[in-house]
This record gives structure tokens, C-alpha cells and sequence, in this order.
């Protein structure tokens, strides 16, 4: 079974600028998150999705972060413009269903922003 | 006020010898997770409990829901051990409330 794929893997950019993430869920995984996790901390749910709809962004920053999930299979997560304070490892995971019943998670992509 | 504490949050061992992670929680849950995050970001599901103890090769986990408290336990600890361990909690809800993790280093 193909895992969670995420790319890019790093990314370094300076402050001002945009970048954009991409995720491929598992096949047939209904829900999909986005998560921060800033060095030394948990990772932070920032969205989660249920098919194509958003289920919970309540710690979105949506002045600069906005995430899409069309056709509720791939999903973008964008920042535009980067502050210093957006580096983290930016995770995706996905579930069969919402709740947990398993969690799988892709590698994460390493955002540095300068 | 739901929240998942982990400690320690570092751990040193010589190769061998046995680990214990602690993970605590402040309201009953439905699930506990332990997770794996290697050094390039990628996080690896190890266990989901709900009551009891469950083991995996050299890696066991056990959970006291009157405590609430989940340990995770690796006997005769490797260097390729080495990560760090997370434990996050579903609170009856949707989300997964995320400990800081612990960092464990195994050294030969």
C-alpha cells in the first residue's frame, strides 16, 4: 500500500515570498490534515478536511495560509507571503475516516524561511 | 483544559538496556497514539490503545485509563532506536492533541 507522499521535501525561501505544498493521501482516505510542527514542539493541527470540505481550520493563520482539497483527493497548502516564524516541517496525514482509527503520516516538507 | 505531557523529554541509554517514555493526560480520551519521527521529518504510527497493553518485536505500550497515563517501553534498546517518540490523544473529538515528544539518542 503507497504511503502519504509529500513534496517538495525542503524548501528554502526569504521572508515576503509564496510557496505552496502538495499532498497525495492514501487511496480511498476520506480525511486528510495539515500539520505545523515547529522544532522542539508536537506537531499543530492547522486543517483538516473531510472528502473536499473543510471539517476544522480554527488555527489557520488565513491571512497567509490557505489550503485547497479538490476533487477530495490531493491537497495544496499555501503561505503567501512567509515570515520568519513559518519555518517548521509541514506534515501531511490522512485517515480512512475522521477520528483516528489509524494514523498515517507523510514525510513532511521542511520549510526554512530566511 | 486538554492536554498530553510527555516525559522526559530527552533520554540518553547505552545500547542494551531498557526504555521507558511516560505520557500523562489531563481528561478521559477515546484513543492514545504512540508515534516514531525520525531526524527527516517522517512520522511512523507504532501503537493505537484504548485499554490494556500492546506489543510490537521489541517495543511494548501500555495504557492506565483511571491513571491516564501510557508508558512505552523498548527492551534491549538500538542505536537505529534513536528518535524521537510522540504521544498524541484523541479527547472523544476529531482532533489528535500532539505531546512535545521525546528525544531519544541510543549510543553503541
Amino acid at each position: 500500500e503507497a504511503g502519504v507522499a509529500q513534496s517538495p521535501r525542503y524548501k528554502i525561501i526569504e521572508k515576503r515570498q509564496s510557496v505552496a505544498f502538495w499532498c497525495n493521501p492514501i487511496s480511498g482516505h476520506a480525511t486528510l490534515y495539515w500539520y505545523q510542527q515547529i522544532l522542539g514542539q508536537g506537531p499543530k493541527l492547522l486543517i483538516q478536511f473531510q472528502n473536499n470540505g473543510v471539517v476544522d481550520d480554527s488555527q489557520l493563520p488565513k491571512d497567509r495560509f490557505s489550503a485547497e482539497r479538490l476533487k477530495g483527493v490531493d491537497s495544496t497548502l499555501k503561505i503567501q507571503p512567509a515570515k520568519l516564524e513559518d519555518s517548521a516541517v509541514y506534515l501531511c496525514a490522512s485517515s480512512v475516516m475522521a477520528g483516528w482509527t489509524e494514523a498515517f503520516f507523510g514525510q513532511g516538507t521542511r520549510l526554512t524561511v530566511v | 483544559k486538554n492536554e498530553v505531557e510527555q516525559s522526559p523529554q530527552n533520554l540518553t541509554a547505552q545500547e542494551g538496556e531498557f526504555i521507558t517514555i511516560n505520557c500523562s493526560y489531563s481528561v478521559g480520551i477515546s484513543a492514545l497514539h504512540w508515534l516514531q519521527q525520525h531526524p527527516g521529518g517522517g512520522i511512523v504510527s507504532l501503537f493505537m490503545l484504548s485499554s490494556g497493553k500492546k506489543k510490537h518485536g521489541r517495543l511494548i505500550a501500555t495504557i492506565n485509563i483511571q491513571e491516564k497515563h501510557s508508558s512505552l517501553h523498548i527492551t534491549a534498546s538500538h542505536p537505529r532506536d534513536s528518535a524521537v517518540y510522540i504521544c498524541a490523544v484523541n479527547f472523544g473529538n476529531e482532533k489528535l492533541t500532539f505531546g512535545t515528544g521525546t528525544r531519544l539518542t541510543i549510543i553503541p
